[in-house]
């Protein structure tokens, strides 16, 4: 157990309406991730942050936004949700950056977008 | 060009079984992590096993073991006596990059195999 959460697990929203999910991790890792999933396509990075407010852009992030305040907390934002958006989304944390780091998920928050 | 493939969609096997699930990936850096995860109906990512770019031997992890040749660029992963329990997705990712340094670097994941395991 890497000790990540993320909230809500399951929302359902309308097109239009911000959206802002949360990763909470208890172990202070360092790296932390955005991952979203749709079939077909596996799992792709939206953003990832090496520290308190470092953060990177990944292979998906237009119309997406993270926040990292605290070392614990990874905030990722939809300003203006789309029905594209509909996914499941995870966060991962790693302790170190680089490739020969595993890195663990959290259980996933799935999203609707209507 | 793809950077992992995994060439079948679904596996069937019985318990008790072997199973070798293919994976290949493409990449030109000299560091490079291949992992393994496990994806069960419920939703969650399990890490299982990783493989470094230079480690000489094949990784093991209880039933799991990554068969690894690197000039095939192969990393395919192996499970012994099958459970029940291993019916699952399974998706093979890798990351690559400098080794060391700030920046992150993503899994680029596969698009997965089923595995189903009857009894």
């Amino acid at each position: 157990d890497a000790g990540i959460t993320q909230s809500p697990r399951h929302k359902v929203t309308e097109t239009g309406t911000p959206v802002t999910l949360r990763c909470h991790q208890t172990e202070n890792h360092r790296y932390m991730y955005w991952y979203r999933q749709d079939p077909g396509h596996g799992l792709r990075l939206i953003h990832y942050s090496y520290g308190v407010k470092d953060t990177d852009k990944g292979e998906v992030s237009d119309g997406y936004s993270v926040s990292r305040s605290k070392t614990e907390d990874f905030l990722l934002t939809l300003e203006s949700a789309t029905s594209s958006q509909t996914s499941v989304y995870f966060c991962a944390i790693s302790e170190e950056g680089g490739p020969l780091d595993t890195q663990y998920f959290g259980p996933g928050t799935r999203l609707t977008v209507l | 060009a793809q950077k992992i493939t995994q060439t079948q969609p679904g596996m069937f096997v019985q318990e008790k079984e072997a199973v070798t699930l293919d994976c290949t990936y493409d990449t030109s850096d000299p560091s490079y992590g291949l992992f393994w995860y496990k994806q069960p109906s419920s939703g969650e990512m399990i890490f299982l096993i990783y493989q470094g770019s230079y480690d000489q031997q094949n990784a093991t992890e209880g039933r799991y073991s990554l068969n690894f040749q690197k000039a095939r660029k192969s990393a395919n992963l192996v499970i012994s006596a099958s459970q029940l329990g291993d019916s699952a997705m399974y998706f093979c990712a890798m990351r690559e990059g400098p080794q060391w340094g700030q920046a992150g670097t993503a899994l680029i994941f596969g698009k997965g195999t089923t595995l189903s395991v009857s009894s």
